[in-house]
């Protein structure tokens, strides 16, 4: 029963446009969302959360959009640079734990 | 303090053979976390830590599994007469005891069961 799916599981962009990651999920309760960066033989590295009382949260060129309505939130990158190359996770929480999605990685074309 | 440092970083191991995994938070997080991730798929949660106490356990983690963490500093993670199905990278974290501001992860270990 995956409650946090990543439905793209790759994405490429060109360096200094926009990259757009998005994330469904299926639990109304939870209640906090973040967004890991891994990059290969590393453990996952958080990025940037939002709580379900926002709709957006901004952190340089990282920005989260939460829509509670339709279930969904995305992380915006922008510029996108050759180093942001990675799999990202969002993960969504009701309290203790963190349900994952499958990942969606991301390559950044120079 | 260098983060959380898990170790080993690989374990190659024979089926039904036990395996023991360490990790070492970062020393001001009183909350320690264990993750299994396999190939494709996304960290899912095993069990997690409250200074000493376990205060909950994934229905991933069976009988062949236990997590110890004796004195509220690092934790053990120990699977006893290991299956091909273990095979998988588990992951510690650990937080303050407000997790919402983000878990700290180690780098793994890399089981393999052959």
């Amino acid at each position: 029963d995956q409650q946090v799916k990543q439905n793209s599981p790759s994405l490429s962009v060109q360096e200094g446009r926009i990259s757009i990651l998005n994330c469904d999920y299926t639990n109304s309760m939870f209640d906090y969302f973040l967004w890991y960066k891994k990059y290969p033989a590393e453990g996952p590295t958080f990025l940037i959360s939002i709580s379900s009382i926002k709709d957006k949260n901004e952190d340089g060129r990282f920005t989260v959009f939460l829509n509670k309505s339709a279930k969904h939130l995305s992380l915006h990158i922008v510029p996108s640079q050759p180093g942001d190359s990675a799999v990202y996770f969002c993960a969504a929480s009701t309290g203790n734990q963190f349900y994952f999605g499958t990942g969606t990685s991301l390559t950044v074309i120079p | 303090d260098t983060g959380v440092s898990q170790d080993p970083r690989h374990k190659i191991t024979k089926r039904g053979q036990n395996v023991t995994f360490r990790c070492d938070p970062i020393s001001e997080h009183n909350r320690l976390y264990w993750y299994r991730q396999t190939l494709g798929q996304g960290p899912e949660f095993l069990t997690y830590f409250q200074n000493e106490a376990q205060l909950e356990k994934s229905r991933l983690l069976s009988d062949r599994f236990s997590a110890e963490r004796p004195k509220g500093s690092f934790s053990t993670l120990e699977i006893q007469r290991t299956e091909q199905g273990d095979s998988a990278m588990y992951l510690c974290a650990s937080s303050l005891p407000t997790p919402n501001y983000g878990y700290t992860f180690g780098s793994g270990t890399r089981l393999t069961v052959v």
